[in-house]
């Protein structure tokens, strides 16, 4: 079946440490998208990718670096550098220039310890 | 992209209907309603959207007010695994760009 993987599912990091969260879809989707949740809050959008190599900075990218050097895989990280990075990381990929929704990972939950 | 506003929390008797109300008044012409839930520590899933004509899938109905100012997400006959957070998203559908703004939603909590 399609759909988009998230791993791990729980990370643990040392303040100081960048960290890497995984996110691959087989959808065949255009665009990919990374969202940070907290607890009792919305989505906030990190980045954002329309085509391989491609990205853009959504209204928190502070802290966080992505890459596309494939359609399938947009990988974040979590640097040394963002100062609360403890929270629900959330990847998702939708269909450029349609009016679909977005198909969401089951999520990265990283804990700075 | 518009603002909106839901109930924060509503309770639902299992095999009855659930009705999801939410506000949008100041939604643009090109923008369309979107209804996602998130059950908790998972990602959200999209469930329906519509522009201004009402929507019907598998899993729920969408029905839209002529003015768009407000819409209504019925789940038919809910049961326990649809507990959940329910997110009302006005957007520019495929021109959104990621600006999805997910407020606090409607905790819906169904009962026995």
């Amino acid at each position: 079946d399609g759909g988009i993987t998230q791993s791990p599912k729980y990370l643990f990091r040392k303040e100081g440490q960048n960290v890497t969260l995984s996110c691959e879809q087989n959808l065949n989707h255009d665009a990919m998208y990374w969202y940070r949740q907290d607890p009792g809050q919305g989505l906030r959008l990190i980045y954002y990718s329309q085509i391989v190599n491609d990205f853009q900075k959504g209204d928190i990218a502070e802290g966080y670096s992505v890459s596309r050097e494939k359609k399938e895989s947009f990988p974040l990280t979590v640097t040394s550098a963002q100062k609360n990075p403890t929270a629900f990381y959330l990847c998702a990929s939708s269909i450029l220039g349609r009016d679909y929704g977005y198909t969401f990972g089951s999520g990265t939950r990283l804990t700075v310890v | 992209d518009a603002k909106t506003t839901q109930p924060p929390s509503m309770d639902c008797a299992e095999g009855r209907a659930a009705n999801l109300p939410c506000n949008h008044s100041t939604i643009s012409g090109n923008e369309y309603v979107y209804w996602y839930r998130q059950i908790h520590s998972q990602g959200p899933q999209y469930i329906i959207h519509g522009l201004k004509n009402n929507e019907t899938n598998e899993m729920a109905s969408l029905i839209i007010t002529e003015d768009r100012k407000s819409s209504t997400l019925i789940l038919p006959h809910a049961t326990l695994r649809d507990t959940a957070v329910y997110y009302c998203i006005v957007s520019a559908g495929g021109t959104s760009y990621g600006k999805l703004t997910f407020g606090q939603g409607t905790i819906l909590t169904v009962h026995p």
